[in-house]
């Protein structure tokens, strides 16, 4: 069960959109319909943004959408505000009941 | 309002267990999987395993052996148990409750433990 693979830093401007990767096998992302999106700030718990690949969950902004091709998933997030600067990480269901994280990515809103 | 307080030791010996125990307030503690999360300073998320209201437990199974979850319905807590720890395990410890299922909706405050001799 090897972790799924994020590039390790992301950056845009104000307003700008950008789009973080995550890449997993047919054993985990596109095996099933069951990755989540994580945003972490410095010190603070992962806050719950995507779930089941696109949906998001009640009080996050339609900023932040999900999508999934193939053995990869994305979070894009648009309209980049300076509060949305932290880590993201996915996840996906793995089979036989467990999970699989992404290694993280840093967003830099420049 | 669902919310998860988390409390537990903070330094360990190497080869001591770790012990962590979760309390919900707020919603049901039926009908979810209750869910432990480690991140190691600096580095990513890394799920330990879960259990749910029937006492149903999952593991990752790089932890499978030496890790225990249990639950206490009527005082609407959750506990982890971590033996033989090692310096590797040192990391901020999590819990958390899933939306339906296959997600992490609500966490805990975290907790970090230092395995250090």
């Amino acid at each position: 069960q090897s972790a799924l693979t994020q590039p390790r830093s992301v950056s845009g401007s104000p307003g700008q959109s950008v789009t973080i990767s995550c890449t997993g096998t047919s054993n985990d992302v596109n095996g099933y319909n069951y990755v989540s999106w994580y945003q972490q700030h410095p010190g603070k718990a992962p806050k719950f943004l995507i779930y089941d690949v696109t949906k998001r969950p009640s009080g996050v902004p339609d900023r932040f959408s999900g999508s999934k091709s193939g053995n990869t998933a994305s979070l894009t997030i648009s309209g980049l505000q300076s509060e949305d600067e932290a880590d993201y990480y996915c996840c996906s269901y793995a089979g036989s009941y467990t999970f699989v994280f992404g290694g993280g990515t840093k967003l830099t809103v420049l | 309002q669902v919310q998860l307080q988390q409390w537990g030791a903070g330094l360990l010996n190497p080869s001591e267990t770790l012990s962590l125990t979760c309390a919900v307030s707020g919603g049901s503690f039926s009908g979810y999987y209750w869910t432990w999360i480690r991140q190691p300073p600096g580095k990513g998320l890394e799920w330990i395993g879960e259990i749910n209201h029937t006492g149903d437990t999952n593991f990752n199974p790089s932890l499978k052996s030496r890790v225990t979850i249990s639950i206490d319905m009527s005082k609407k807590q959750f506990s982890l148990k971590l033996t033989s720890v090692t310096a590797a395990d040192t990391a901020v410890y999590y819990c958390a409750r899933s939306f339906a299922r296959y997600n992490f909706a609500y966490w805990g405050q975290g907790t970090l433990v230092t395995v250090s001799s």
